[in-house]
């Protein structure tokens, strides 16, 4: 069973801060890892997929990285429309209970 | 467009039956997998499982094998997720989504989600 960790558990910055967050798969996935945003109310939107593929119409700002069992999330200057919970989720095996992390909510300073 | 639409809010009590559905429109429906994230209040997104409409091939998690049945008419292009006994403990917003072609790529089709919610 594929174990997923996210890291903060939340974090409170600046606007203008760059703003790290990581996930950990507790075995290797390759790069099939992908990022989500979730703003209360609404449903999630996929920003990255694959590790590091930024999805059409995502701001520039957000990159990822990773492959294996490290990935990270950056936002190189945090805006305040950013304010939301990030998700990790990993598509390499469905026959997991944990295909998400337990996500890392975002605030502003 | 690619979009999933979901039925309605519910409202039911425990032991009661529920199908909840999901349709997509603007792609070819047998082609894209369609999957079930259940979000409870205040927690974060846990994958129920994920069906291919075009052979109705479906995965579960191990969490959620047994509790539900997901399934799909092609007819209709419509997706379903069921329940055959709610508990209090299913109170929840569930989500459709779609990774596309590839049940492995990120999914970058949503639904707006359905609450549930199962009280006495």
């Amino acid at each position: 069973d594929i174990q997923m960790t996210q890291s903060p558990s939340s974090l409170s910055a600046s606007v203008g801060d760059r703003v790290t967050i990581t996930c950990r798969a507790s075995q290797s996935i390759s790069m099939y890892l992908n990022w989500y945003q979730q703003k209360p109310g609404k449903a999630p939107k996929l920003l990255i997929s694959g590790a590091s593929s930024l999805q059409s119409g995502v701001p520039s700002r957000f990159s990822g990285s990773g492959s294996g069992t490290d990935f990270s999330l950056t936002i190189s200057s945090l805006q305040p429309e950013d304010v939301a919970t990030y998700y990790c989720q990993q598509s390499y095996s469905y026959y997991s209970r944990h295909g998400f992390g337990p996500g890392t909510k975002v605030d502003i300073k | 467009e690619v979009q999933l639409v979901q039925s309605g809010a519910e409202v039911k009590k425990p032991g009661e039956s529920l199908k909840i559905s999901c349709k997509g429109s603007g792609y070819h429906f047998t082609t894209y997998w369609i999957g079930w994230v259940r979000q409870m209040p205040g927690k974060g997104l846990e994958w129920m499982g994920i069906i291919y409409p075009g052979d109705s091939d479906t995965r579960y998690s191990p969490s959620f094998q047994g509790q539900v049945t997901i399934s799909a008419d092609k007819s209709i292009t419509t997706a379903y997720l069921q329940w055959s006994s709610l508990k209090a403990s299913d109170t929840a917003m569930y989500y459709c989504a779609s990774p596309g072609l590839n049940w492995n790529d990120g999914w970058g089709f949503w639904g707006q989600g359905t609450l549930v919610t199962v009280s006495s």
